[in-house]
């Protein structure tokens, strides 16, 4: 069985500049959620989707969006880049929600110069 | 804002030595589940345990649980160069959400 596809892998941005970045779950699993990675602040939950609906958020300005297709498949967008948006994004993917385990993606690897 | 902490937070050993890790978190819990990192790559799922087990087995690996204390500890016997990564545990609060509050995470280097 296939893991939890991100892409792409690295991105260079350039402030202002929005991005998409893609995450495709295990096949079977409906929850997909979303994580920043940053040396400073450790790992954050952004977002968090089940059957295409937006179930939970974290913390995060509004220019951080996602959303969910009708296979699973997930998309965030980060818009008008900020240099502190650079980060490791991680996707997890779970069977349901909540009370099981999540698998992770190997991450999309943003820079914003 | 982190839930739980992670001790220590560097860890050095040598191949072969086991490794302790431990975790504390502040409020209740569904389950805890354990990852591992390799230098900035994807996170590896190693464990989950549930808040109603006290100890699970995988492997190398050996995973306590201590509700009454909100703490967990990941024990890897016998280690090996390969383990060398950060380890993160994650709380799972709600059985409404999958969101996963993560530690700060430990780096265990296993020297050969």
């Amino acid at each position: 069985k296939a893991g939890v596809t991100q892409t792409p892998r690295y991105l260079i941005k350039t402030r202002g500049q929005q991005v998409t970045l893609s995450c495709s779950p295990i096949s079977g699993h409906r929850s997909v959620s979303w994580y920043q990675q940053t040396p400073g602040q450790g790992l954050q939950f952004l977002f968090e989707y089940f059957s295409e609906t937006q179930r939970n958020k974290g913390n995060f300005p509004g220019r951080f969006s996602g959303r969910q297709f009708s296979n699973s498949r997930s998309e965030m967008n980060v818009s008008t880049l900020e240099l502190g948006d650079s980060a490791l994004y991680l996707c997890a993917s779970s069977l349901q929600i909540g009370n099981t385990e999540a698998f992770f993606g190997q991450g999309t690897r943003l820079t914003v110069v | 804002s982190q839930q739980g902490e992670e001790d220590p937070q560097a860890l050095s050993i040598q191949e072969g030595e086991n490794a302790t890790m431990n975790c504390s978190y502040k409020t209740s819990i569904n389950n805890l589940q354990w990852y591992r990192q390799n230098s900035g790559r994807g996170l590896v799922h190693l464990i989950l345990i549930r808040s109603n087990e006290r100890e699970k087995h995988s492997g190398r690996l050996r995973v306590t649980l201590d509700t009454s204390k909100k703490s967990s500890s990941l024990l890897i016997t016998a280690s090996r160069a390969a383990d060398t990564a950060s380890y993160f545990c994650a709380t799972d609060n709600s059985g409404n959400t999958g969101k996963l509050i993560f530690g700060q995470g430990t780096t265990l280097q296993v020297k050969p």
